[in-house]
């Protein structure tokens, strides 16, 4: 079964940092490029960052670039999200995502003081 | 970047109600579009990809249309399980973006 699962999430303070990460499963996980996706509570879905199965090409949304930085290792079969300067508007739940499908469940990121 | 408007934000329907969902792209993206259903606390579910190309599994009430900018959900009809939000998404370019959703209510 094509899985992913991502953890890391929590409550951290303005300005703080938090990486997430998102366990693949049942798939070559090395052969696909890979999304985070992120969803504000009670609002619609933003596109976050896109790596590239070689992690040659990276894509950042404005919103975060210079903040977040995406990564991966194909050995783990594991995709990471470093967030860094957060911000309370950066409060969401975070999802892994292979291209339109699957998407994991979500780790909700917390961000107050 | 592209521009995803959809329309409208909320949609109130019977059971058995044809209901349909527009999505409307700044610039062409072919048909590089999906529609997607979330359920409160869910993860999006993936109902069609590439336009018109129903999803394994997904109930064949569920039809999408449309190429260039101008796209369509049609749910043919409604069933008590559908009541959800409804979002579309390009990813003609390797940034996506997202319709602002339509929430399907019952009448």
């Amino acid at each position: 079964e094509v899985q992913l699962v991502e953890s890391g999430g929590g409550l951290v303070q303005p300005g703080g940092s938090l990486r997430l990460s998102c366990a693949a499963s049942g798939f070559t996980f090395s052969s696909y490029s890979m999304n985070w996706v992120r969803q504000a509570p009670g609002k619609g879905l933003e596109w976050v960052s896109y790596i590239s199965s070689s992690s040659s090409t990276i894509y950042y949304a404005d919103s975060v670039k210079g903040r977040f930085t995406i990564s991966r290792d194909n050995a783990k079969n594991s995709l990471y999200l470093q967030m860094n300067s957060l911000r309370d508007e950066d409060t969401a739940v975070y999802y892994c995502a292979r291209g339109q499908n699957p998407w994991g469940q979500g780790t909700l990121v917390t961000v107050s003081s | 970047d592209i521009q995803m408007t959809q329309s409208p934000s909320t949609l109130s329907a019977s059971v058995g109600d044809r209901v349909t969902i527009t999505c409307r792209a700044s610039q062409s993206i072919s048909s590089w579009l999906a529609w997607y259903q979330q359920k409160p606390g869910k993860a999006p579910k993936l109902l069609i990809y590439k336009a018109s190309s129903l999803e394994s599994g997904v109930p064949s009430r569920f039809s999408g249309s449309g190429s260039g900018t101008e796209f369509t959900l049609t749910i043919s009809s409604l069933q008590p399980d559908d009541f959800a939000t409804y979002y579309c998404q390009q990813y003609n370019s390797y940034l996506w973006t997202f319709g602002q959703g339509t929430k399907v209510e019952i009448k």
